[in-house]
């Protein structure tokens, strides 16, 4: 157990709709990442949130936003689903990394998004 | 993020020694190497990291050679749990950066 936790487990929508994942990194860990994978992508890199801030974008799409919380939890939200979509999407977070300590990222169990 | 080559699959004898081998030759001087896995369909799991020096901990060990173009890690005694995807990540070890995941190595124990 990475301390990561992620809900829902699964979720199972149609196209055009909106979900909205929820991500609550370890206790005192400040960044927040978003990775999605998918069969024919593998495991990429979405968006990261520090400490409530935006920090870096990957392949994020304009349809998907994520936000960070003052309590630290993430929210990634997709819209206007596409049976592409369909992928596992996992949070990782991190500690804020103090003279010394790795720039480890412990991940979620992740969600298994399913658009039919 | 300097780019890695691993091989695509390997078996190892349950019991034996898995060597999962990474070549990484662009790696620039302040670039480290990490090691990942995911198991079926888990969330990746962080292995063990290193710059230059051999590195062990309790899971596995890390050899990079004296030129850093290549490293391998070593599970010492492979169970049928360590069966999953191993990713080789090079990456600066500044805080907050992404991982970059490559294809990865598809280790499979057997009985």
């Amino acid at each position: 157990d990475s301390g990561v936790t992620q809900t829902p487990k699964h979720l199972i929508t149609a196209t055009g709709q909106r979900v909205t994942l929820r991500c609550s990194p370890r206790s005192g860990d400040l960044s927040v990442y978003w990775y999605q994978q998918s069969l024919d992508q593998g495991l990429q890199f979405l968006i990261q949130y520090y400490n409530g801030e935006e920090r870096a974008k990957g392949n994020i799409l304009e349809r998907f936003s994520a936000q960070q919380f003052p309590d630290l939890h993430s929210e990634l939200n997709l819209s206007s689903l596409e049976l592409g979509d369909s992928a596992l999407y996992f949070c990782a977070s991190s500690p804020p990394r103090l003279g010394g300590s790795t720039d480890t990222q412990y991940f979620g169990p992740g969600t298994r998004l399913t658009v039919l | 993020d300097a780019k890695t080559t691993q091989p695509p699959s390997m078996d190892c004898a349950e019991g034996r020694a898995a060597n999962l081998p990474c070549n990484h030759s662009t790696i620039s001087g302040n670039e480290y190497v990490y090691w990942y896995r995911q198991i079926h369909s888990q969330g990746p799991q962080y292995i063990i990291h290193g710059l230059k020096n051999n590195e062990t901990n309790e899971m596995a060990s890390l050899i990079i050679t004296e030129d850093r173009k290549s490293s391998t890690l070593i599970l010492p005694h492979a169970t049928l749990r360590d069966t999953a995807v191993y990713y080789c990540i090079v990456r600066v070890e500044t805080s907050g950066s992404r991982l970059t995941f490559g294809e990865g190595t598809q280790l499979t124990v057997n009985p």
